[in-house]
This record gives C-alpha cells, structure tokens and sequence, in this order.
C-alpha cells in the first residue's frame, strides 16, 4: 500500500469546517484513499473513502486531487464530539487487504 | 450497518497467565478478520491477519506463539495472549469487513489489557 502523509495535529473551531489533508503521492491506480477516525480509547471508526471522483456522506466530504496524489477530508460543521485522531489510508482490492496505519492527525475542536 | 463486537472491553491479569479476547462479526459473515495492538499515544499497528479455517498470519516481529489466533467459524476470530507480562499490557482490537474491505473495514471497540 502506498504511504500517506498527514500533519500531526490541527485546531478547528467549533461550528467550522475542519479540512484535513493528506498527501499520498505514490498512490496506484487501483487504490482507494479511505479516512477512518478513533476516539480516545475507543476502536476506529470508518469515514468515507474515494477512488478520483469526490465523495459525500452524512460524515464528511472527501476532495481527491485530479492526479490523486492528495486529499482533503472536510468535516463541514465540526463538533466538540469530532475530536479524535484521524487517519488517511491508502488501500487496494488487489492486496492481501490488510489495513496499515500511519500516524495520523490528531483533530482538537475547541470551544 | 456491519457491527463487530469485542469482549471483554478491558481485562486485568497476573504475570504468567494467559487471556482471551473475542472478536465477533453480528451482522456478517468474515472470512478474515485482524488484530491490533495499540501503545499509548501511539498509531495501531497490525499483529496478523486471521483467516477462518486456516492459520493466522503474523506480522514481521510479532510471536505467533505468544498471540494465539483461532478463526473457528465465520463470525468469531479469538485472541489469547499467553504467559502475559507487564510489557504486553495494550489496547488490542479487531477488525472485520463484509466486503472484503472495498467498503470499509469495522473494527471492534478494543480491549484494555493490565498486566500486573
């Protein structure tokens, strides 16, 4: 899988838009960027994903760049309860389908 | 949606005894499931892979013998960590996906290991 590339940690005010990037400039064509979340000392929970098209759910909106070498989950009108890690991967159909986790952005929404 | 459920949430034990952790899927079927373990303030890192009705495989560094993987049915993967030390007190979760990961992976909601 390819590697991806997250800011350690970011601020967002509550009631705005939380954009979160991530760079994945070795991404291959068959793999899908997906962003998961964890809540302190709980398990990850699934976000979104995307392969090129942006996407849209109840969650959040993914942005994916034309040549998909980065991303930008945005979180339209965050909430206290959004603060969380949040994790940007990069996963293909053809692989052994194990999830590999980086580092991550730590997301702090403040009052 | 799918749902994989983790049991026990957290767990206490003795140096040298050994602990199991089920993983469940409720709503599907999984053929594979994995296991993490996470040390505080720090990112999951994956241990093996289960697959039902065969061996797990491990991850590089990470002692099969130590952490037994059983994969006996479709919704349950086991994990027993045997003559636990202090060292091998962690977050440990799993994960499932109903579709071979193409939509997502759901994970379990982790087990607080203390080893005393």
């Amino acid at each position: 899988d390819a590697k991806t590339t997250q800011p350690p940690s970011m601020d967002c005010a509550e009631g705005r838009a939380a954009n979160l990037p991530c760079n994945h400039s070795t991404i291959s064509g068959n793999e899908y960027v997906y962003w998961y979340r964890q809540i302190h000392s709980q398990g990850p929970q699934y976000i979104i994903h995307g392969l090129k098209n942006n996407e849209t759910n109840e969650m959040a909106s993914l942005i994916i760049t034309e040549d998909r070498k980065s991303s930008t989950l945005i979180l339209p009108h965050a909430t206290l309860r959004d603060t969380a890690v949040y994790y940007c991967i990069v996963h293909g159909s053809s692989n052994t389908g194990k999830l590999i986790f980086g580092q991550g952005t730590t997301l702090q929404v403040k009052p | 949606g799918a749902v994989v459920s983790q049991h026990p949430s957290r767990v206490i034990c003795k140096s040298g005894t050994s602990v199991k952790i089920e993983c469940r899927s409720l709503d599907f079927q999984a053929t594979t499931m994995f296991w993490y373990r996470q040390f505080p303030k720090q990112s999951l890192m994956l241990m093996a892979t289960s697959n039902e009705g065969s061996k797990a495989t491990y991850e590089q560094g990470v002692e099969k013998d130590k952490f037994l993987i059983n994969h006996a049915s479709l919704t349950l993967s086991t994990l027993t960590v045997t003559s636990a030390h202090p060292e091998d007190s962690s977050f440990y979760i799993c994960s499932a996906s109903e579709h071979a990961g193409l939509s997502g992976y759901t994970f379990g909601s982790g087990t607080r290991l203390t080893v005393v």
